[in-house]
């Protein structure tokens, strides 16, 4: 088992471009959730889909961010334009119902 | 989501020492309560679970117990060594928030030799 898998690992960026971060979930695993974290504002939770479906998108910032997930393979984060004030390390995690594990993690600078 | 409280923010103990970490929460629909460890620089871990059907688990040197009535659930982690140092989350979940997790703030543990 690979585990989650995320790419890319790291990610450093000019303010006003398009990011896009991606997501491999755990084969079998159901739930996929995208989080962000922060030395100020910690681990916080900003989208989860379950079977594919989005069904709480309540912790989006704002309309600049965006997730998909296309198939039970495969997820996406994308933040357009990006803005200084997003550079965090984004995580996704995926699992069975409510038990979760966590990927490796994507760390955004956005100068 | 609904608030989880954890304490301490810090806590720093000898080796060998025992530590505790406390976690309040409001949600009376919770049912599951994880606990993750995050070294620095890595990923969230999850060490242990518990449902609101036990009121205490063990895994080696590792135990939680649940107290549903007063809404709190603790983290124990006995003879403590340098290799536990990390920042330790705890979480709630339950019927009312789906599967999402609401996580405390977490605890930076410090085991000194």
């Amino acid at each position: 088992d690979a585990g989650v898998i995320q790419s890319p690992r790291h990610e450093v960026t000019e303010m006003g471009q398009e990011v896009t971060l991606r997501c491999k979930p755990i084969s079998g695993h159901n739930s996929l959730f995208w989080y962000r974290q922060t030395m100020m504002r910690g681990l916080e939770l900003l989208i989860y889909f379950n079977n594919n479906v989005p069904i709480d998108d309540s912790g989006m910032p704002e309309d600049r961010f965006s997730a998909k997930m296309p198939n039970a393979s495969f997820s996406t984060l994308k933040i357009q334009p990006s803005e200084p004030r997003d550079s965090a390390v984004y995580f996704c995690a995926t699992g069975r119902a409510d038990t979760q594990y966590f990927g490796p993690g994507t760390r955004l600078t956005v100068l | 989501g609904e608030n989880v409280e954890q304490h301490p923010s810090t806590l720093s103990v000898q080796e060998g020492d025992s530590a505790v970490i406390k976690c309040t929460y409001s949600d009376s629909a919770s049912n599951y309560f994880p606990w993750y460890k995050q070294e620095l620089g890595k990923r969230p871990q999850l060490i242990i679970d518990i449902r609101s059907n036990v009121g205490e688990k063990k895994d080696q040197r590792i135990a939680v117990t649940l107290n549903k009535t007063a809404k709190h659930f603790s983290l124990h982690i006995t003879e403590t060594q340098p290799e536990d140092s990390a920042v330790y989350f705890c979480a709630q979940g339950g019927s009312n928030s789906g599967y999402a997790l609401n996580f405390g703030k977490g605890t930076s543990l410090l085991v000194t030799p």
